[in-house]
């Protein structure tokens, strides 16, 4: 059964710094990974998705990398801005299909 | 806006109640699954459709059943309500099943009285 982890639980950093979130997943097989972000009471945003074949993934501010033998994911968010704060969530994609998700990373970036 | 709506947004039933979720898939998507997440959880998977048919189940008990429409739209079933199905519930979809982009919906928050 896959199992995903995210450290830390929740961050929080002034505005300007950049932002470094860890996912961990124990079974390497998987096709994809995927990062979002969650607004309190709201639905998913994808922000990334990296292949398994990839090492990483950029848009804009945000930089991906995925090592899949270790099982791990980081996600980088550069220059944070007070409306990056949200919750944060990483889910792997695996051989039935479905995402399994972490409990996510709740960022607040202080102005 | 990733063009999946889910309807309602907020639903309040009693336990042993009947609830049923209705979510409009993306254009051109024939794949509908379904999530619940509960307060301060990340979201669990419940089941997946795939041209009107059920192709995968998480560790759900029967009384969570879905259908999915000709148009790919899809409805969750709760029957017999518990209070620890107080959740929100997300569908999202996505243009094919296997190693695709899902696009999440709202979501519906649920409360059991």
């Amino acid at each position: 059964k896959q199992e995903v982890t995210q450290i830390p639980a929740a961050l929080s950093v002034p505005e300007g710094e950049n932002l470094v979130l860890n996912c961990s997943f124990t079974d390497s097989a998987i096709y994809n990974l995927q990062w979002f972000r969650q607004d309190p009471g709201k639905g998913l945003t994808s922000l990334l998705l990296i292949q398994s074949s990839q090492r990483e993934q950029t848009s804009g501010r945000l930089n991906a990398s995925l090592d899949k033998s270790s099982g791990r994911s980081t996600l980088y968010i550069a220059a944070s801005q007070p409306g990056d704060s949200a919750t944060y969530l990483c889910a792997v994609q695996d051989g039935d299909y479905k995402l399994s998700f972490g409990a996510g990373t709740t960022v607040t970036v202080r102005a | 806006e990733t063009g999946v709506t889910q309807s309602p947004t907020h639903l309040i039933k009693t336990r042993g109640q009947q609830v049923t979720l209705r979510c409009s898939s993306q254009s051109g998507h024939n794949t509908v699954s379904w999530y619940q997440q509960a307060l301060g959880q990340g979201p669990q998977f419940i089941f997946q459709y795939y041209r009107e048919e059920e192709n995968g189940r998480g560790n759900f008990p029967p009384r969570f059943s879905g259908l999915q429409f000709p148009n790919y739209s899809s409805e969750l079933n709760v029957n017999a309500l518990e209070l620890d199905d107080s959740a929100l519930y997300l569908c999202a979809s996505s243009l094919n099943q296997g190693n695709e982009k899902l696009f999440f919906g709202s979501g519906t928050q649920l409360s059991v009285l």
